[in-house]
């Protein structure tokens, strides 16, 4: 079974911070790679998604995530966090065989202003 | 704009009461899920169904069972709630190995 493994579980930034979210996976076959965001009191909803193409991909407010095939990462970035950006994030892989996402146990994002 | 809804927001159940938490998809996706999202544990996958009356165990299945009678529809019943079974419970839906799309949650406490 395919795993996802989040290394920071709780990260603590002060406004115009960078970020990074490390992300990686265990399956080997054909994967397609999402980084979900739960802000406070709010649904799960879609970051950004890899499923082909430019490994490098660009989300919604300013995240992006690079996808490394040779690494089985698919790591977050944000050049510059903003305290709006506190919350949850959940990096998951489908593999084209299951449908449903595996999850890796989440990062909580608090940033100070 | 994709719109799953969940019947309740919070839930207060006995032990060994039976459990019916629904979920609403309006977007026509052959794929429904069933989450449940625990500290620490991000989220982990109890079942899904990929079309009418057929589903699928995920992998943590026990003590669930579910029910997808209509497309739109799909329903998580605990049969015997345990307290080890408090937690938030999130559906979602989607298309082939696509997006999913997440409901708000029901956060279930059993006492």
């Amino acid at each position: 079974a395919q795993s996802v493994s989040q290394h920071n579980h709780h990260v603590i930034l002060s406004e115009a911070a960078s970020l990074e979210l490390g992300c990686n996976y265990s399956y080997g076959g054909t994967v397609n790679l999402f980084w979900y965001v739960q802000y406070p009191g709010q649904h799960l909803q879609l970051l950004l998604k890899y499923f082909s193409g430019d490994p490098l991909v660009k989300g919604i407010k300013g995240f992006e995530a690079e996808f490394i095939k040779s690494k089985f990462s698919f790591n977050l970035r944000k050049p510059s966090v903003q305290w709006s950006d506190t919350a949850e994030y959940f990096c998951a892989v489908i593999d084209t065989g299951r449908r449903a996402l595996t999850f890796g146990s989440g990062t909580r994002l608090q940033v100070q202003p | 704009d994709v719109k799953v809804t969940q019947s309740s927001r919070y839930l207060v159940k006995r032990t060994g009461e039976k459990v019916f938490l629904e979920c609403v998809q309006d977007m026509d996706h052959e794929n429904m899920f069933w989450y449940r999202q625990d500290p620490g544990l991000g989220l982990r996958l109890i079942y899904f169904s990929y079309d009418v009356k057929m589903k699928e165990k995920g992998d943590i299945p026990e003590g669930y069972s579910v029910s997808r009678e209509k497309k739109e529809r799909f329903s998580l019943i605990l049969e015997s709630a345990s307290t080890n079974q408090t937690s938030m419970y999130l559906c979602a839906s989607g298309r082939g190995v696509g997006t999913q799309y997440f409901g708000p949650g029901t956060r279930l406490l059993v006492l």
